[in-house]
């Protein structure tokens, strides 16, 4: 069974600093699909990155990479220059070739402070 | 264009009530998916449905949860006699075709509800 695994339950950084968001995941499929979901207090669950496992390139969304290692099974998501509308929690979740069902981590609480 | 839209926002029922959530995907999207969070962990699948059809309910109890996405008018999840156990916040996704068709797609999903059962 495919399982995702974020072992941070909160972290907390100053505005402008670089905070990186670990994801951890087991699967026996060749080919699947990593994202990361933000989850600010408005409770909207929001896309922030999605990246495929077939490409070897990490996916950046303006101040949002991911660090992608396949043999790790690691999917860190790199926040640069962090503003205080960063604050939210932040989720990791899979999907595998074969399925549509997304699996889905703890989350990972972050705060942005002033 | 509205996103998935989400009501109501909170629900209580008292144990024993019916719980009723509504979910309207995104204008062009057929396909909806409901998950649940319990506190503390992330979102867990329960329901795929698309116009008129039940995919897959694999993530769903088998009593007192039921899920409709008629032909016209939103999505329901319906939970009869509600339990504390039963306390979380729902969401709902859509996307606009198939998921095997696009298996990048990320999913467009609503604001959730968050049901209380007292």
């Amino acid at each position: 069974a495919q399982t995702v695994t974020q072992s941070q339950p909160e972290m907390s950084v100053q505005e402008a600093e670089t905070v990186t968001l670990s994801c951890t995941y087991d699967t026996s499929e060749n080919n699947y699909y990593l994202f990361w979901y933000k989850q600010p207090p408005s409770r909207q669950m929001i896309l922030v990155i999605r990246q495929e496992a077939y490409k070897q390139q990490n996916a950046t969304e303006n101040r949002f990479s991911v660090n992608f290692q396949k043999a790790a099974k690691s999917f860190s998501l790199k926040i640069s220059d962090s503003q205080l509308g960063d604050t939210a929690m932040y989720f990791c979740a899979f999907r595998g070739d074969s399925n549509y069902q997304l699996i889905w981590g703890a989350g990972t609480k972050l705060i942005i402070k002033p | 264009n509205a996103g998935v839209m989400q009501n109501p926002r909170h629900l209580v029922r008292r144990r024993g009530q019916e719980a009723r959530l509504r979910c309207s995907p995104m204008k062009g999207h057929s396909h909806v998916y409901w998950y649940r969070q319990l506190p503390e962990e992330g979102l867990k699948f329960m329901v795929y449905l698309q116009k008129e059809n039940i995919i897959d309910e694999s993530g769903m109890p088998k009593e007192r949860f039921s899920a409709e996405f008629p032909k016209e008018g939103p999505s329901i999840l319906r939970i009869q006699q509600v339990v504390r156990g039963d306390s979380a916040a729902y969401f709902c996704a859509s996307s606009p075709v198939s998921p095997f068709s696009d298996r990048g797609y990320g999913y467009t999903f609503g604001s959730g509800t968050r049901l209380t059962v007292v």
